[in-house]
């Protein structure tokens, strides 16, 4: 399967604990997204990387989040010191563009990690 | 400030008949790039059609075309000859610059 994969699908954690996510997205993209979905909501935006670098964050990434994506290929999202209001499912996209264009370009979404802050 | 609205939280259609779901942004970036998406009970976010900004045709994908109404800044999705398979949560965004931002989604109910 060629797509845009996440791990873990699916992660229980209790309040205070760190938890790290992991998406892969299609080989050849260069633009990679992340988003976070509370139930019965859209997607929200979280951060956008262009290769390796980071080029956007969404002001709802406090400073408990982080993300990285070392080598412009896969890219981790760490929570520390979870809360309850972070229990959400987490969605990573990822994009081809083409020629340093900042046009809009078809995100491929991955199955989300869902997690769930006891 | 971007922003995106769909005002039908649910929809119903009839197995066969064509359906059109509501979309209205707001932006200042002369550049910009519509988009809908389905989301099965699933939860995979399922690409079906982009408009750019500067195009001038209405897209279509099979089924699915975007009625784009620039001046109203309104880029609905119509889906012709709806099936069961269609029944899901449809989501309009925006993609201006790098950040792409979502509607809250319209649930489509398609009856037998």
């Amino acid at each position: 399967d060629t797509g845009v994969s996440q791990d873990p699908r699916h992660k229980i954690t209790k309040r205070g604990q760190n938890v790290t996510f992991r998406c892969d997205p299609i080989s050849e993209h260069n633009r990679l997204y992340w988003y976070r979905q509370t139930l019965g909501q859209g997607p929200e935006f979280l951060t956008y990387f262009q290769n390796e670098a980071q080029l956007e964050k969404s002001r709802l990434l406090s400073d408990r989040f982080s993300a990285e994506r070392p080598k412009g290929s896969f890219s981790t999202l760490e929570i520390q010191h979870t809360e309850q209001g972070d229990s959400a499912m987490y969605l990573c996209a990822s994009s081809l563009v083409r020629g340093g264009t900042s046009g809009a370009n078809e995100q491929f979404f991955g199955p989300g990690t869902r997690l769930t802050v006891l | 400030a971007q922003k995106i609205t769909q005002t039908q939280p649910g929809m119903f259609v009839q197995e066969k008949e064509a359906v059109t779901l509501d979309c209205t942004y707001d932006t200042s970036d002369p550049s910009y790039g519509l988009f809908w998406y389905k989301q099965p009970s699933s939860g995979e976010m399922i690409f079906l059609i982009y408009q750019g900004s500067y195009d001038q045709q209405n897209a279509t994908e099979g089924r699915y075309s975007l009625n784009f109404q620039k001046a109203r800044k309104s880029a609905n999705l119509v889906i012709s000859a709806s099936q069961l398979g269609d029944s899901a949560m449809y989501f309009c965004a925006m993609m201006g610059g790098f950040k792409t931002i979502f509607g809250a989604g319209t649930r489509l109910f398609v009856k037998a």
